[in-house]
C-alpha cells in the first residue's frame, strides 16, 4: 500500500511555456501533499506544501505565481510550472501522507528539461 | 550554514566491508530523524528512522546523538546492491533533507 504516482516522468518543452505535472496517491487518501525540487548533485528541497482544498503554502523564495499548485482532490495535486526557463530544469518530486505529520510517500519524480 | 550536513563521498568499499556516514544538523528544535536512500534518478526511499537509543535492522544501525546534533548510520557486510545515495533527514514541521552520501560497493 501507500503508492503515489506522477505523470510525466520525463518532458521536455521550451522556454516560455507551461508544464503541468501530476501527484497522484493511487490506494490511500492524501490530506497533505508536499512537491520537492532536486538540482543536479544536491539536495531535495521543499517548494510548497498543499493540503486539499486549500492554498499551498510556499516556502521562501519559491514564486507562487510561477509554480502554481492544485490539490483538488484527496488524491490528486498538480504541479505547473507556467513560463518555464532553462533554470527550472530540475527533478520534480512529490510526496503524499494520510495526515499531516505522518509519513510520506514519495512518487518516482518528474525529469523537466527546458531547452 | 546548511540545515543538515553530510560528507558527500564516494566512498568506496569493498564487498562485505563495513562503512559509516555521519550527518550533523543545525535546528536543536528538530523533533524526528530518519536516514533515506536514494538510487540515481529516482526518488528517495525511506531506510530507517533513528533514535536517541540507537536502533538496528538487520545489516543497517542508526545512531542519534541529540546533544551533539549528530546522527549516523553503520552499514555491516556491504552488498553490491547497499550502492546508492543516503540521505541524513531531519524533521520538524517538514522534512529537510541532506545533500547525501554516496557509497560504491565494488567486487
Amino acid at each position: 500500500g501507500a503508492v503515489v504516482s506522477q505523470h510525466p516522468s520525463r518532458v521536455i518543452c521550451k522556454s516560455g511555456t507551461s508544464v503541468k505535472i501530476e501527484c497522484r496517491s493511487l490506494d490511500f487518501q492524501a490530506t497533505t501533499m508536499f512537491w520537492y525540487r532536486q538540482f543536479p548533485k544536491q539536495s531535495l528541497m521543499l517548494m510548497a506544501t498543499s493540503n486539499e482544498g486549500s492554498k499551498a503554502t510556499y516556502e521562501q523564495g519559491v514564486e507562487k505565481d510561477k509554480f502554481l499548485i492544485n490539490h483538488a482532490s484527496l488524491t490528486l495535486s498538480t504541479l505547473t510550472v507556467t513560463s518555464a526557463h532553462p533554470e527550472d530544469s530540475s527533478f520534480y518530486i512529490c510526496s503524499a501522507s494520510k495526515r499531516a505529520g505522518d509519513e510520506q510517500y514519495f512518487g518516482p519524480g518528474t525529469r523537466l528539461t527546458v531547452t | 550554514r546548511k540545515e543538515v550536513e553530510q560528507d558527500p563521498g564516494p566512498f568506496n568499499v569493498p564487498e562485505g566491508a563495513t562503512v559509516a556516514f555521519n550527518c550533523t544538523y543545525s535546528n536543536s528544535a528538530s523533533q524526528s530523524f530518519f536516514w533515506y536512500r536514494q538510487d540515481c534518478r529516482k526518488e528517495p526511499k525511506l531506510l530507517m528512522s533513528v533514535y536517541s537509543s540507537g536502533n538496528e535492522d538487520g545489516r543497517f544501525t542508526a545512531q542519534l546523538n541529540r546533544a551533539s546534533q549528530y546522527i549516523s548510520l553503520l552499514i555491516r557486510d556491504s552488498k553490491l546492491s547497499d550502492s546508492a545515495t543516503y540521505l541524513c533527514v531531519v524533521s520538524g514541521n517538514k522534512l529537510v533533507f541532506g545533500a547525501g552520501t554516496i557509497l560504491r560497493v565494488k567486487s
